[in-house]
């Protein structure tokens, strides 16, 4: 399994971009990078996935390094509700999805 | 999305009794299901992976005879707690997946259940 490196927490300010970055330097080839987040007392929630390609849904973009060795999560305009642990998690089928510290991120109004 | 249940949502148990907690795939079939255990202020612990039909696969220190997992359908999956004690108080959390998409294969995860153990 690759290891990750995540900020252990970080600030916003609601309606502000952030940027949670995630170092993977061990990523191998065929692994996909995934991004769930975990509010309080909830199971993890599916943000968002990629392989090489920048990826953008209707939660956040992904941008991923060209060498593939990190990645950021961005979220457009943070709320709230945004605040959670966000963790990045290499993976690829048949491994299993390996959570780490994750990030904390807290929004300020 | 898929929705994952879990139910119950929190017990609250003597030592000694066994808790059983089940996991639900409401709306896909999932072929894989799998066991997390997490700890205040600590990140998810995988505990086990069950295929259905076939004998889960636990973690390295997850004792098998204590944590039985029954994945006997695809859309159910359980976790019993044997003889629980105190240490065993946390929160349980289940994922499935279809199994189908490789690498871009999407956990979805319940909301969780809470046991506490007096």
């Amino acid at each position: 399994d690759a290891k990750t490196t995540q900020p252990n927490s970080m600030e916003s300010n609601e309606e502000e971009p952030v940027h949670l970055p995630c170092n993977h330097s061990t990523i191998s080839g065929t692994d996909y990078i995934h991004w769930y987040r975990q509010l309080p007392s909830q199971g993890p929630e599916y943000v968002i996935h990629g392989l090489t390609s920048n990826v953008n849904n209707r939660m956040a973009s992904l941008a991923i390094a060209e060498d593939r060795k990190s990645s950021t999560l961005i979220l457009h305009r943070a709320t709230l509700r945004d605040a959670a642990v966000y963790y990045c998690i290499p993976y690829n089928y048949g491994q299993n999805f390996v959570f780490g510290p994750g990030t904390r991120l807290s929004v300020l109004p | 999305g898929a929705v994952v249940s879990q139910h119950p949502s929190r017990v609250i148990c003597k030592s000694g009794t066994s808790v059983k907690i089940e996991c639900r795939s409401l709306d896909f079939q999932a072929t894989t299901m799998f066991w997390y255990r997490q700890f205040p202020k600590q990140s998810l612990m995988l505990m086990a992976t069950s295929n259905e039909g076939s004998k889960a696969t636990y973690e390295q220190g997850v004792e098998k005879d204590k944590f039985l997992i029954n994945h006997a359908s695809l859309t159910l999956s359980t976790l019993t707690v044997t003889s629980a004690h105190p240490e065993d108080s946390s929160f349980y959390i289940c994922s499935a997946g279809t199994g189908t998409s490789g690498g871009r294969e999407t956990q979805y995860f319940g909301p969780g259940t809470r046991l506490l153990v007096l």
